[in-house]
């Protein structure tokens, strides 16, 4: 139980391009949705946390014009990246929450983006 | 503050213990984590511990925690190779659910 799903694994994209990264909670009902950027041999980042049916909380410093995130559903968060720059190349990571595994989050696979 | 810091690279042989240190900052954190994250993949749950816990056990691995010095370690039992991976502490509050991470240790096991 608790599998958390991103895709895709890897995208590249042009500069100036959106490109949109999905996660969804495959046996669980995920209440709360976490997104996370990590750059290499580095710590995960906390980006923004969204809760289903509500505007997303972002952290300081992270643009929410530039990274929106939707958690229209119980199963499914999606973070978009909009006019994606070079510096926006990372290894973005979601991960989930759910009321039946209490205070535990589970994390997806992660995506990698690159963008040239 | 929230601040939570590990040494960044441990080697060991198979077969030895490894040890793996954690100290925190914000003593109002009420879970501890250990996750473990092989090269290009997400972070996989290890282990946890609640704040008001001094030891806990789960096959090879061993968390304890010292709550007056804000000090977690995670011990893996007999080291395979398949234990190489960056392995990250992590704290939180009930109350957020934001995890706040450590800056990962590498563990490398030699044959």
């Amino acid at each position: 139980g608790a599998v958390v799903s991103q895709h895709p694994s890897r995208v590249i994209c042009k500069s100036g391009t959106s490109v949109k990264i999905e996660c969804r909670s495959l046996d669980f009902q995920a209440t709360t949705m976490f997104w996370y950027r990590q750059f290499p041999k580095q710590s995960l980042m906390l980006m923004a946390t969204s809760n289903e049916g509500s505007k997303a909380t972002y952290e300081q410093g992270v643009e929410k014009d530039k990274f929106l995130i939707n958690h229209a559903s119980l199963t499914l968060s999606t973070l978009t990246v909009t006019s994606a720059h070079p510096e926006d190349s990372s290894f973005y990571i979601c991960s989930a929450r759910g009321v039946e595994f209490g205070y535990e989050q589970y994390f997806g696979p992660g995506t990698r983006l690159t963008v040239t | 503050g929230e601040d939570v810091e590990q040494s960044l690279f441990l080697s060991v042989r198979e077969g030895d213990s490894s040890v793996i240190n954690c100290t925190y900052t914000d003593s109002s954190s009420t879970y501890l984590y250990w996750y473990k994250q092989e090269p290009g993949a997400g972070l996989q749950l290890l282990t946890y511990i609640f704040s008001n816990m001094d030891m806990k056990q789960d096959q090879r691995l061993t968390v304890l925690l010292n709550k007056k010095d804000k000090h977690l370690s995670l011990r893996i039992a007999d080291t395979q190779t398949g234990d190489s991976a960056i392995y990250f502490c992590a704290e939180t509050k009930s109350n957020t659910g934001k995890l706040i991470f450590g800056q990962g240790t590498t563990l490398q096991v030699k044959p």
